[in-house]
């Protein structure tokens, strides 16, 4: 079945940029996912990136795939306080009714 | 635009006792989903439905968990008899479309704890 990993936990300085990094393990993937949850609140969509992409950039936010090597990273620049959250990687196929497969999350702390 | 309702936002009960959570989706949305998130981890998809009809309720624990979406707008989960591994966020989603790339809107969740 599919599988999204992400590390747990990433610690940054105000200021400073922020790379969180996802593998998945389906090869017909063909939307992945970026989306933030903020303590006691639901998932937001950030940003997503259609499989024949290799990147996308959004504002402070730059999204690289590896569809080789099924990595996707997240970078945020010039990463702010009210960015601490906890970002999932997500991947879904194409076709029919598509379901969504969530990553472990990777909790984002900034240090003032 | 009002974004995805649900309640209650938190609920401590029980083993063996039951519980309902209810969500009112995004109007005009078609799709509904159902996720359990366990501490810790990514949210789980417990079932889909399409208006009124379900699409997929293949990771649903079918003999404690049951939902519908009667009028094709809002929903209840149910959890009879609820048990300790229970304990979890349970998110309902909303989409226009279930198919192809279509954007979830996500409401905050009710926390249940399961005693």
């Amino acid at each position: 079945g599919e599988d999204v990993e992400q590390s747990l936990f990433l610690s940054v300085r105000e200021g400073d940029s922020s790379v969180i990094n996802c593998t998945y393990t389906d090869s017909s993937s063909t939307y992945l996912y970026w989306y933030k949850q903020e303590p006691g609140a639901g998932l937001q969509l950030l940003t997503y990136i259609f499989s024949n992409m290799d990147m996308k950039q959004d504002q402070r936010l730059t999204v690289l795939l590896n569809k080789k090597d099924k990595h996707l990273s997240l970078r945020i620049a010039d990463t702010q306080t009210g960015d601490s959250a906890i970002y999932f990687c997500a991947e879904s196929a194409s076709g029919g009714y598509q379901k969504v497969t969530f990553g472990t999350g990777t909790k984002l702390q900034v240090i003032p | 635009e009002a974004g995805v309702a649900q309640s209650p936002r938190y609920k401590i009960i029980e083993k063996r006792q039951s519980v309902a959570f209810w969500c009112n989706p995004i109007s005009g949305h078609a799709t509904l989903y159902w996720y359990q998130q366990i501490l810790g981890q990514g949210p789980k998809l417990l079932i889909q439905f399409q208006n009124n009809g379900v699409v997929d309720d293949s990771q649903l624990p079918k003999d404690r968990f049951s939902a519908e979406r009667l009028k094709g707008v809002d929903s209840t989960l149910k959890i009879q008899p609820a048990k300790l591994e229970d304990s979890a966020v349970y998110l309902c989603a909303s989409s226009l479309s279930g198919s192809s790339y279509n954007e979830q809107f996500f409401g905050p969740g009710t926390r249940l704890t399961v005693l």
